[in-house]
């Protein structure tokens, strides 16, 4: 089955700083990946996804690159804020059954 | 539209005792997955429906875990008996799609067992 791999597990940024995220991933027939953003006690929320056919997306402060010949894909948020403190998951999707295996997550501070 | 509904919204229990969660997925959407998180980790899959059928529980406990969603909408699952390392949050999701499209998650129940 899947496996995807999450760094760092904690990071910790000053205001106004980027932070980084990366994710790797083993099946190559993967072919969607969202990032969620869970705060503490609250549920996973999608923020971005990107699908296999496009290398890089991008909204707002947030981006998503994805190499499908590395088998590896990134969150980078531009200006981080305090509000951008939370704990981070990138996913996998594999096929048509829908099924999403998580990374272990990367808990980002920003520091005033 | 309405959002994935879940409850209890915390609950805790003595080892050896049952639970069981409900979950209510977005309207119209046929598949809807159980994943188990503990805490400092991500959510693992432990089983996903499709309409009323199960597509994937290779991950469920079926020794001491069940779930079932009767009539293709609402569902629950059910521990018995609850083991201490069962401590978790148990997240409900749902999907419209077929391929490509994230889930919209419930706010979970966090199950305490003692």
């Amino acid at each position: 089955g899947e496996n995807v791999e999450q760094h760092p597990s904690t990071l910790s940024v000053q205001e106004g700083d980027s932070a980084v995220i990366k994710c790797t991933y083993s099946d190559s027939a993967s072919n969607y990946f969202p990032w969620y953003k869970q705060e503490l006690g609250k549920r996973p929320q999608l923020i971005i996804d990107i699908r296999s056919n496009v290398g890089e997306k991008k909204d707002q402060r947030i981006a998503v690159t994805l190499n499908k010949t590395a088998k590896h894909f990134s969150l980078h948020i531009t200006e981080t804020q305090p509000e951008d403190s939370a704990v981070y998951f990138c996913a996998a999707q594999t096929g048509g059954g829908n099924k999403l295996t998580f990374g272990t997550g990367t808990q980002l501070k920003v520091e005033l | 539209e309405a959002g994935v509904a879940q409850s209890p919204r915390y609950k805790i229990i003595e080892k050896r005792q049952s639970v069981a969660f409900w979950c209510n997925p977005i309207s119209g959407h046929a598949t809807l997955y159980w994943y188990q998180q503990i805490l400092g980790q991500g959510p693992k899959l432990l089983i996903q429906f499709q309409n009323n059928g199960v597509v994937d529980d290779s991950q469920l406990p079926k020794d001491r875990f069940s779930a079932e969603r009767l009539k293709g909408v609402d569902s629950t699952l059910k521990i018995q008996p609850a083991k201490l390392e069962d401590s978790a949050v148990y997240l409900c999701a749902s999907s419209s799609g077929t391929g490509g499209y994230g889930y919209t998650f419930g706010s979970g129940t966090r199950l305490t067992v003692v």
